[in-house]
């Protein structure tokens, strides 16, 4: 099993339409999670921190469920603009390793006029 | 704009060659990264350094040499890559807080590298 898998799509949506991406991942010790968004030939970005309380930020909602081990990511009135790959992101979770991130391979989304 | 600064942001070079790639920060961060990215792939971590020392090596090829001469400069010399180096070299940073267990990051525009 991997250690952060997500669905690599393509997700195709109209523009407006509401859309969500599910990543799980294998380390019950991890503690930190991040969606970060990479556009084509450009560096990953940091969309936003998942706290376990969930958390949103203007049309981006983020939620972790522990339990489960799965976060997600909501995207309500999807612009054209959203257009790119969205990277899950945990930390390991080993005992002393510093900051170890590990990414999913990415979801793409494309919004089409 | 990326207050990350990698340089040059392309590179072709052959098997014999030496080369460097440089990245700055000034945000005063104290963990600095290098990631290896290649199409349609996540980045894959190669190296973290803490403080200026370096705390994890994934198994990268001796080809692959970090340095880290302050806490400002992170540098990947290169020396007898191979074709399926070729990608693009993230450099990241974050804030290095002692025992922090995932911290964001926040990464260089990127060299791409092509060895013939």
């Amino acid at each position: 099993r991997k250690e952060v898998e997500q669905d690599p799509g393509p997700f195709n949506v109209p523009e407006g339409a509401t859309v969500a991406f599910n990543c799980t991942y294998s380390n019950s010790a991890s503690q930190s999670f991040f969606w970060y968004r990479q556009d084509c030939r450009k560096e990953p970005k940091l969309l936003m921190s998942v706290y376990s309380s969930g958390n949103e930020d203007g049309r981006f909602t983020a939620q972790l469920n522990r339990a489960s081990q799965y976060i997600s990511l909501l995207i309500r009135d999807s612009k054209l603009s959203d257009s790119a790959t969205y990277l899950c992101v945990v930390n390991k979770g080993e005992g002393g390793a510093t900051n170890k991130l590990i990414f999913g391979t990415g979801t793409l989304l494309a919004v089409q006029p | 704009d990326t207050e990350v600064t990698q340089t040059p942001k392309h590179l072709v070079m052959g098997m014999t060659n030496k080369k460097s790639l440089k990245c700055e920060q000034h945000m005063g961060h104290r963990a600095m990264y290098w990631y290896k990215q290649k199409a349609k792939k996540p980045p894959e971590l190669m190296f973290v350094y803490s403080y200026e020392k370096l705390s994890i090596n994934e198994s990268v090829p001796s080809r692959f040499s970090p340095e880290c001469p302050n806490s400002s400069l992170l540098n990947l010399h290169l020396h007898a890559l191979q074709p399926e180096d070729s990608a693009l070299y993230l450099c990241a940073s974050s804030q290095g807080s002692r025992g922090a267990k995932g911290e964001k990051l926040f990464f260089g525009s990127g060299t791409q590298l092509s060895v013939l």
